[in-house]
C-alpha cells in the first residue's frame, strides 16, 4: 500500500463548476497535510496546509481533513482555466514530506 | 535572488560524463532536500540535510552523491548515470526538519536527461 494515493486523473471539470481533489494515507499517525500545485514544467508551490479534522478555506480553495477515514481533499470553487494543474497531496512524516503522485486536472472553457 | 535557485534548468549528459547539480536558497532555511520526479511517479525524496548534516538517504545508488558545504548551499554530484535517471531533480528547503504552515520552497528544478 502507498504512504499517499492520489487518482492520476486526468479530471476534467468544466470552467465555474467545483472541482473536487483526494489523497488517502496509510500511517494513522499523521498530523499535518499539504496541497501543492504544480503547473506543468513548473516546480510545485504550496497552496494549502491542515491539520485540523474539518474544513480549511482560503479564497477559493477548500481543504477537507478526515483523520478518522484518513483522507483529505481539496476543492475549487469557481474553477478557472488558470487552475488547470497538476495538484500534488502531501503527508508530513519525521524529517520529510511525502507525496502523492498528483491529480492532473484540467478545467474546460 | 529570491527563494530557491537551482542551476542549470537543463543538463543532457553522457553516461560517462561527470555533473553537478547547484541549488541555492536565500530564505534563511535550516533544511534541504533534493527530490527526483519522474513521469507519472510520486516525488521521490533522495537527501535530506539539517544545518548541513545529512540526515537521511533513501537507498540513492551512489552514482548520486550530494554535497552540503553550507545551510545555504546544496549539490548534487552525478557520475556514470543511466538512462533511466532522466528525470526533473527538484530541490527544496523548510525552515527546519519539522515544517509547519510553510511546508517547502521548491526550486524551479533541473530536467536532466541521460543519453
Amino acid at each position: 500500500q502507498k504512504e499517499v494515493e492520489q487518482n492520476s486523473g486526468p479530471l476534467s471539470v468544466p470552467e465555474g463548476a467545483i472541482a473536487s481533489l483526494n489523497c488517502t494515507y496509510s500511517d494513522r499517525g499523521s498530523q499535518s497535510f499539504f496541497w501543492y500545485r504544480q503547473y506543468s514544467g513548473k516546480s510545485p508551490e504550496l497552496i494549502m496546509f491542515i491539520y485540523s479534522n474539518g474544513d480549511k478555506e482560503d479564497g477559493r480553495f477548500t481543504a477537507q481533513l478526515n483523520k478518522a477515514s484518513q483522507y483529505v481533499s481539496l476543492l475549487i470553487r469557481d474553477s478557472q482555466p488558470s487552475d488547470s494543474a497538476t495538484y500534488l497531496c502531501a503527508v508530513k512524516r519525521p524529517q520529510k514530506l511525502v507525496f502523492g503522485q498528483g491529480t492532473r486536472l484540467t478545467i474546460n472553457p | 535572488e529570491t527563494g530557491v535557485t537551482q542551476t542549470p534548468r537543463h543538463l543532457v549528459m553522457g553516461m560517462t560524463n561527470k555533473k553537478s547539480l547547484k541549488c541555492e536558497q536565500h530564505l534563511g532555511h535550516n533544511a534541504m532536500y533534493w527530490y527526483k520526479q519522474s513521469a507519472k511517479k510520486p516525488l521521490e525524496l533522495m537527501f535530506v540535510y539539517s544545518l548541513e548534516e545529512r540526515v537521511e538517504n533513501n537507498s540513492v545508488p551512489s552514482r548520486f552523491s550530494p554535497e552540503c558545504p553550507n545551510s545555504s548551499h546544496l549539490f548534487l554530484h552525478l557520475h556514470t548515470l543511466q538512462p533511466e535517471d532522466s528525470a526533473l531533480y527538484l530541490c527544496a528547503s523548510s525552515q527546519d526538519l519539522d515544517p509547519t504552515g510553510y511546508g517547502y520552497t521548491f526550486g524551479s528544478g533541473t530536467r536532466l536527461t541521460v543519453v
